[in-house]
């Protein structure tokens, strides 16, 4: 059964430091993989897309890994700020087609000051 | 921006009522979705459309109806609300990236709550 798990489910941090969450998947044929961001009361923005080639790949203070052998990813997040607080959504699709997309159940980050 | 809005972004309405959500896009993407997002679980897919009158069914689709008469409009229609649709729809299109890569873009969501 095709599945992403993520953890932890919520996560408080201070400001000004570090994190990484996790997202494992079970998902085959993977094709590619995105983190999205979900800020409370607003729909899910793309923060990076990893396919199966790319072991890493950075945007801004987020670095996102991927481990296809494993079938792991990290989302790892620099140097926190406030506005980092949000939940944090992995998306896996696999080759079968557009529309097969799965869902993690996020991690919630709150960052305090 | 993608351009997606949705509408009404909260309505409180009671059980057996009909309803119907509206999603509309500016940048005329072929690809329309519907999601209901709910607490412990990952965005479900309830239907989605690649074209006008071209439409299928997601994961959690009983209970739901959609129709796409025009590109830019996708709607959502449950036809007889029960408290287990209260939840928060969100609408999305899919970007024009080649295969299935294409990045997802939503919209605000609509906060449906049914008493």
């Amino acid at each position: 059964k095709n599945q992403v798990e993520q953890s932890p489910q919520s996560l408080i941090i201070l400001e000004g430091k570090n994190c990484t969450l996790q997202c494992n998947y079970t998902v085959s044929p993977f094709s590619n993989l995105r983190w999205y961001k979900q800020d409370t009361g607003r729909g899910p923005v793309s923060l990076t897309i990893m396919t199966f080639s790319e072991n890493t790949k950075s945007n801004g203070r987020y670095t996102a890994t991927l481990d296809a052998d494993t079938k792991q990813s990290s989302l790892h997040i620099t140097a926190s700020q406030l506005s980092d607080s949000a939940s944090y959504i992995c998306v896996v699709s696999d080759q079968t087609g557009a529309n097969n997309l799965f869902f993690g159940t996020g991690t919630r980050l709150t960052v305090i000051p | 921006d993608a351009g997606i809005t949705q509408s009404p972004r909260h309505k409180v309405t009671e059980t057996g009522t009909p309803v119907t959500l509206r999603c509309h896009q500016t940048e005329n993407h072929r690809y329309m979705y519907w999601y209901r997002q709910d607490p412990g679980h990952g965005l479900r897919l309830i239907h989605y459309s690649y074209g006008v009158k071209d439409t299928d069914k997601g994961e959690v689709s009983d209970g739901y109806s959609v129709s796409r008469s025009k590109t830019e409009d996708f709607l959502l229609t449950l036809e007889s609300a029960t408290s287990s649709q209260t939840s928060v729809y969100f609408c999305a299109i899919r970007g024009r990236a080649g295969g299935n890569t294409g990045e997802l873009f939503f919209g605000e969501g609509s906060r449906l709550t049914v008493l």
